[in-house]
């Protein structure tokens, strides 16, 4: 099966700081990758699709300016929240499709768990 | 637009009784579907999928789903439950034909496991 590291796994900061949240797939390239946000005992809501070489396309409601998303490459997207707030703590999770298996089928990170402070 | 009910929030069940978990979807045509699992600290793992066929579907770990387009429904169950089985399982929801497509997930079901 297709893997995809998260990186942080966990991280604290503190109101007001920026921080980056990396999504790689480590055995496959992904054109494409999602960005996941999962508020306690909630189920997980699509916050945007990155797409490699491109502008990252966001759904309905959720801050383009804050949360920064570039796909530099075929393996790796990155997740900014910029100017973090106590708010935007939550547990944000990246997946991928891999063509190799089929890409109707996502492979999704770890997760990374963001605290605000 | 899709959408994805799962009407458990919790379910417990004892250790060796079966197991169904519902899912019903909303969707214009027959979409993908697939069920995934959480385990705490860990991430969502693929336990089985839809895209068209056998309406019976097997997974990993024991489980397997049936696709029922009158009910518009993509029930999750197990035969004898394990106490490892204890986690979070969500029914996700897909656009067929739409490469890299992305998922709407339902709520979650949280499943907890008597000895």
């Amino acid at each position: 099966g297709a893997v995809v590291s998260q990186h942080p796994s966990r991280v604290i900061c503190k109101s007001g700081t920026s921080v980056k949240i990396e999504c790689r797939s480590l055995d496959f390239q992904a054109t494409t990758m999602f960005w996941y946000r999962q508020f306690p005992k909630k189920s997980l809501m699509l916050m945007a699709t990155s797409n490699e070489g491109s502008k990252a396309t966001y759904e309905q409601g959720v801050e383009k300016d804050k949360f920064l998303i570039n796909h530099a490459s075929l393996t790796l997207s990155t997740l900014t929240v910029t100017s973090a707030h106590p708010e935007d703590s939550s547990f944000y999770i990246c997946s991928a499709p891999n063509p190799g298996q089929g890409s109707d089928t996502q492979y999704f990170g770890p997760g990374t768990r963001l605290t605000v402070l | 637009a899709q959408s994805v009910t799962q009407p458990d929030i919790h379910i417990t069940v004892s250790e060796g009784a079966s197991l169904e978990l519902r899912c019903n979807y909303s969707y214009g045509a027959t979409p993908y579907l697939f069920w995934y699992v959480q385990s705490p600290g860990q991430g969502l793992q693929l336990l089985l999928k839809y895209f068209s066929g056998d309406t019976l579907v097997q997974g990993i770990k024991g489980f397997e789903a049936e696709f029922k387009r009158s009910q518009s429904s993509f029930n999750l169950r197990k035969p004898s439950v394990h106490w490892s089985d204890a986690a979070e399982y969500f029914c996700a929801v897909g656009a067929p034909n739409n490469a890299g497509n992305m998922l709407t997930f339902g709520g979650g079901t949280r499943l907890m496991v008597k000895p």
